[in-house]
């Protein structure tokens, strides 16, 4: 079966620090990674996904298909990113599958 | 550009009483699905739309009811609410696989926040 797990609830950082949320993943396959950010009560929007190799508001993430991880990374956090994330997996025919999520919190 | 939009975004409701939550998005998708969110528990799966008049259940589908009779609504109904299904609700929707990829981003709605007396 599927499964995402983000280990940490709660991740805080004082700013400027570099920043690393963790994700995993179970899947036989090869799966579409994602990471989605949700601000204090708003939507869900798509931080980034590991085909398209991309840095948003300089965040990265890179797949490891070995140690099956998919974990964000920002080398200075602002206090702008904190916020809740989900690492979410798609495989081919399935549903996403949203991990628990985890609480960044930027101290000034 | 809408994009998803979810009504209403508050809701208090009576144990016992039932309500529907509206869903409906203007980019064509074809799939749509509904989560509830929960503290610590992320967003878990309701049920889920591939298309016009094809529904299925996800994870957590009890007490929930959908229907698909156009490309661009997909509602929620909650039957008989109970306070076990206090929590906030987010509709999304995606278009199916492109070509080389394996799923499309999902586009998610404000999320409707529910409480259950």
């Amino acid at each position: 079966a599927q499964r995402v797990t983000q280990p940490e609830k709660l991740l805080s950082v004082f700013k400027g620090a570099p920043v690393e949320l963790k994700c995993n993943y179970s899947y036989s396959g090869s799966p579409e990674l994602f990471w989605y950010v949700q601000y204090s009560r708003q939507r869900l929007q798509l931080l980034l996904r590991h085909i398209s190799r991309e840095s948003i508001k300089g965040f990265t993430a890179d797949l490891n298909k070995g140690e099956t991880s998919f974990h964000l990374k920002k080398p200075f956090a602002q206090e702008e990113d904190s916020a809740m994330y989900y690492c979410a997996l798609k495989s081919y025919g399935q549903n996403f599958v949203f991990g628990p999520g985890t609480r960044l919190s930027v101290l000034p | 550009n809408a994009g998803v939009t979810q009504t209403p975004k508050f809701q208090v409701l009576k144990t016992g009483q039932s309500m529907t939550l509206q869903c409906a998005q203007d980019m064509n998708h074809e799939y749509m699905s509904w989560y509830r969110q929960d503290p610590g528990m992320g967003l878990r799966l309701i049920h889920y739309s591939v298309g016009a008049g094809i529904t299925d259940q996800g994870e957590v589908p009890n007490g929930y009811n959908v229907s698909r009779s156009t490309t661009e609504d997909f509602p929620l109904r909650l039957l008989s609410a109970a306070p076990s299904q206090t929590s906030v609700y987010f509709c999304a929707s995606s278009n199916p696989p492109g070509q080389g990829t394996l799923g499309q981003p999902q586009h998610f709605g404000d999320g409707t926040r529910l409480s259950i007396l």
